[in-house]
């Protein structure tokens, strides 16, 4: 499975843009990119995903790089709700594909 | 907005024992897995189950853990002879019919063996 690679833990303020990266130099051209977060307690949450071109949805953005080799998560404006863990995910573009998750990124977001 | 039920929310059992571990997936979903976390590491995948049958398992997935679909909303993960090892949480997820979706995860069942 390719690998991604993110920072272990990202600190923003409330009410401000949040940035996530995520490398991952060896995507192959069936894989999508993933992002789902954890909350405290709870379990993993789909946040957004993509192939090529730049996604947006209620909860995020996701930023894909043209060469497809990194990615970047948006949260518009960082509540105190979104405090929790962001994983970066390749999935590969067959039905049943499985996620495989790393250690993510902790993002803390202050009052 | 739909969502994936595990029940119990905990369990606590004895080493050796049997549990079952139960989810019940979105309605019009096909494919159906299993992860599990243990406390402070990551999300491991467990098994993948689409059409009644196992997809795909992990290495974690040994004799001990089977997996069945009873009823057609039910889905159910047994581990037979529980070890202290086993102690973790437990995530159910469900997803539709195209690889272009993102899973829905349940809350989880905690298991702790004693």
């Amino acid at each position: 499975d390719a690998k991604t690679t993110q920072p272990n833990s990202m600190e923003s303020n409330e009410e401000e843009p949040v940035h996530l990266p995520c490398n991952h130099s060896t995507i192959s051209g069936t894989d999508y990119i993933h992002w789902y977060r954890q909350l405290p307690s709870q379990g993993p949450e789909y946040v957004i995903h993509g192939l090529t071109s730049n996604v947006n949805n209620r909860m995020a953005s996701l930023a894909i790089a043209e060469d497809r080799k990194s990615s970047t998560l948006i949260l518009h404006r960082a509540t105190l709700r979104d405090a929790a863990v962001y994983y970066c995910i390749l999935r590969k573009r067959e039905q049943n594909s499985k996620l495989t998750f790393g250690k993510g990124i902790t993002l803390s977001v202050r009052p | 907005e739909p969502e994936v039920t595990q029940t119990p929310s905990h369990q606590v059992t004895q080493m050796g024992q049997e549990v079952i571990l139960r989810c019940v997936p979105i309605s019009n979903h096909l494919y159906f897995y299993w992860y599990r976390q243990i406390l402070g590491q990551k999300v491991e995948f467990l098994v993948s189950f689409y059409n009644n049958e196992i997809s795909e398992k992990s290495e974690i997935f040994d004799d001990q853990f089977s997996v069945e679909r009873p009823d057609g909303s039910n889905f159910t993960l047994k581990i037979r002879s529980t070890k202290l090892e086993d102690s973790a949480m437990y995530f159910c997820a469900s997803g539709g019919d195209s690889y272009n979706y993102g899973y829905t995860f349940g809350s989880g069942t905690r298991l702790t063996v004693v």
